[in-house]
Order: structure tokens, then sequence, then C-alpha cells
């Protein structure tokens, strides 16, 4: 089956640091989701990416999606406290309307 | 505005009692439905997924089992917990011809003792 491979798996990071974290895959996806989990809830949707190239914002967090189709990264500036949790990467590809392909995740820690 | 909730947020079994989690959506029609478990090691499977009432697609071989008896409800049964079956479930929707994308509920966490 498909696989997301996601890196780092865990991060230590100061208060105000950038943070990097990116998704690659040896498939094809046409959509590429970044999810936050803070401990013991359910994933919260971050940004979604319909496009290759395309590249999204929401806030502090930014997001593309890679020309390849097969990666995907995200990036947090200045970092804050409340950025502490678990970040997913997820994707789909166009032969599957019903499932995703998730990573297994990038433990962040800020320090404040 | 489309919710999703699921319950009992914990619960405590013992070893041979069975499961009953259930999980509704609100504001949205024929949504795609999911169950996946979370384990210690911080990976989503995929347990179930559902396109309509009635229909349930099992993705691993294991002792649990989903049903779908409304439009918006999902439940996930099991008639006897093993010790394995502990973790963090999570119940999710996505829109029957969307892009993909899944919104969560809240999750249960479950310990079978």
């Amino acid at each position: 089956g498909q696989q997301l491979n996601q890196s780092p798996q865990s991060m230590f990071i100061q208060e105000g640091e950038d943070v990097s974290m990116n998704c690659t895959s040896s498939s094809i996806f046409n959509t590429w989701l970044w999810y936050k989990q803070d401990p013991g809830e359910g994933p919260v949707l971050l940004i979604a990416l319909y496009k290759a190239g395309e590249l999204t914002s929401n806030g502090r967090l930014t997001a593309q999606f890679g020309i390849t189709r097969k990666d995907s990264f995200l990036n947090i500036s200045a970092s804050i406290p409340s950025d502490v949790g678990i970040y997913f990467c997820a994707g789909r590809s166009g032969g599957s309307n019903y499932k995703l392909t998730f990573g297994k995740g990038t433990l962040l820690t800020v320090n404040p | 505005s489309q919710t999703i909730h699921q319950w009992p947020a914990t619960l405590v079994q013992p070893v041979g009692s069975p499961l009953s989690l259930e999980c509704t959506v609100e504001g949205t029609s024929n949504p795609n439905l999911y169950w996946y478990r979370q384990a210690a090691g911080r990976g989503l499977q995929l347990l179930f997924y559902s396109v309509g009432i009635g229909q349930i697609s099992s993705e691993v071989p294991q002792n649990l089992s989903a049903s779908r008896p409304q439009d918006r409800q999902f439940i996930l049964s099991s008639k006897k917990l093993l010790l394995s079956d502990s973790g963090f479930y999570l119940c999710a929707w996505s829109l029957g011809l969307g892009t993909g994308e899944l919104f969560f509920g809240e999750g249960s966490r479950l310990t079978v003792l």
C-alpha cells in the first residue's frame, strides 16, 4: 500500500524559532493535508493543498504541495508554546475519494 | 456548520466485556464516516469506513465491528474486548464527493484491563 515518510519524528525547539517538517511518498497524491493533534484530542485540519506547487498560509503556518506531487512541507514561523503537539501529514490519491494515507507524525516540543 | 461528536470520552473495561463507541455528525448529509485507532506509537490506523447506511468496509482483521444504522451515526463495537484493543479511537467524517478533507471527533480513550 501507499506510505508516507514524515520527518523528523520529533523536534525540540526554543520559543520564537522557526520549524520545518516534511512528508515524502513514492506515490503521487492529488491532495495533501496537514493536521495538528493536541494531547488527548482529535487531530484538527490546519491546511489543505490541492494543486502541485500550491503554497498556502494559515497565520504563522505555511505549507506547500510539491511539484512532483510526491511531497509536501509545513513551516511554522516564530513558534510559541501552544504550537506543542503532534503534526500529521496526509495524502489522498486520485483513485480513492474515501481514504487518506497518514504520516506517522512529528512531535513538536517548544521550550518557553 | 458541521460538527462531530463521539462518546464516551474515556472508558475502562475488563477483558472479555463488550464495547460500544458512538459517533454522530450534524450539519451535513450522506457523509463518509470513519473509525481510526491511534496506539501509543502515534500512527493513525484506519479500522472501518462507510459511504452510506449499512455499508461498512473493514480495513484490517480484528476483534471489532462497525455499524451505521442511520445516515449520520457510526458505531464501533466488540462482543469481547482484548487487552490489545486498548487505544485512542477517533471517529471522522468527510464529504461524500468532496476533496478528501477529513474532520475528526474528540476521541475516545479505551483502556482494557
